[in-house]
This record gives C-alpha cells, structure tokens and sequence, in this order.
C-alpha cells in the first residue's frame, strides 16, 4: 500500500507571496490532518479534515487555511508569507479522527520564505 | 486538552534499556497514549499506543500506571539507528486536537 505522499517537497517563496501544498493520503483514510515544524516550536497542529469538513483547527492565524476533496486528497494554503512560515510542512493521514487513530505521516514539504 | 511533559533529551548507550517518560496530568477518561519516532527530515512514525495497564510490540513497551497520569515509553536493547526524537501523545478520538509536546531526543553512542 503507498504510504502518504506530498508535493511539492521543497518550495522557495518571497515573503507576501502565496501558496498552496498538496496532500495524498494512504488510500482508505477518511482523515488528513496538517502540521508545522520549525526547530523553535516543535511540532504544532494546523487542522485536521475529515470527510471534506474541517474538524479540528490549532492556534494559527486565518492566513493559513486548507481544504479536502471528495477522494480525500487535501490542500493547504498559507496567504501572504512571512519569514516566520518557513517550516517543514507535514501531512498525515489516518483512518480516523482524532489522535486515537494511528497517524500516518508524509515526508513533508520543506517551505522557505525569504 | 493534555498537555505533555517529557525530558528534553537523554543519552544512552548500544544495547542498553532506555525509558521515557511522558507527564499528562490532566489526561481525560476517553484519551489514548501514543508514541511516535522522528528522525530529521522526515515525518514521525507511530511506536506504539495504549490506554491503561501495559501494552507491548515488537520494538517497543508502554507502561501506564492506575492513575493514567503519566506513561513510560520503554526501548530494549538500544542500537545507534534509534537515535531520533519521541513524542508523547495524549487524545482521544473525534474532535481531539493533536497535540504533540516538544519530544525528546534520544541520542544512543556506541
């Protein structure tokens, strides 16, 4: 079974700029969830989706918002980028919702904003 | 929501017994524990999860105590390539924010 995957994997923006990353679950998982991870804050949750409905939301400006279709593929977008946005940008996918269900992670999207 | 707290970092030697702990003291009725492994540049990968008691697999063991307010990852026998950070997580299903703590990072030395 592919494991999840995201695209792109490395990604260079000008601060102001926006943008868009793409996720693809294991096929059969219902639930994708976003996360950011920079070496001073760890790994924070951005949003969980699950059925094309947000169902969960962490502490992040409206800036960043996401998006899951009808085969579960998800999307995020981060408007108007700022320094602080670099990040590795990680996708999992899971059978269900919530952290009771085992999340599989993708190799993540290495995100610079310059 | 349970908020973790784990040891910022630990050191061990190949072959050694390695236990770490993870502090959720307000850990509600319907939460799992869960652990998760990181190595750089990739995403983090489940260990192992339980709920109460003692739960086991082929890599790892997880202790849990009556109180459930705490839980301790257990790694048998380190090797070099189980030098990575361990997470923590403590939630339930449904609408439960995932909230991972700021891990630790094991470093194993031959």
């Amino acid at each position: 079974k592919a494991g999840v995957t995201q695209t792109p994997r490395y990604l260079i923006k000008t601060r102001g700029q926006q943008v868009t990353l793409s996720c693809s679950p294991i096929s059969g998982h219902r639930s994708v969830s976003w996360y950011q991870q920079t070496p001073g804050q760890g790994l924070q949750f951005l949003f969980e989706y699950f059925s094309e409905t947000q169902r969960n939301k962490g502490n992040f400006p409206g800036r960043f918002s996401g998006r899951q279709f009808s085969n579960s593929r998800s999307e995020m977008n981060v408007s108007t980028l700022e320094l602080g946005d670099s990040a590795l940008y990680l996708c999992a996918s899971s059978l269900g919702m919530g952290a009771s269900y085992e999340q599989y992670f993708g190799p993540g999207t290495r995100l610079t904003v310059t | 929501l349970a908020k973790t707290t784990q040891p910022i970092s630990m050191d061990s030697y190949e072959g050694q017994e390695v236990n770490i702990t993870c502090s959720h003291n307000n850990i509600a009725t319907n939460d799992y524990i869960t652990w998760y492994q990181q190595f750089p540049s990739q995403g983090p990968r489940f260990i192992i999860q339980g709920y109460k008691t003692k739960v086991t697999n082929e890599v790892a063991s997880l202790f849990i105590p009556a109180d459930r307010k705490s839980s301790t990852l257990s790694l048998p026998r380190v090797s070099l390539s189980d030098t990575a950070v361990y997470y923590c997580l403590v939630g339930g299903g449904g609408y439960s924010t995932l909230t991972f703590g700021k891990g630790t990072m094991l470093l194993v030395s031959p």
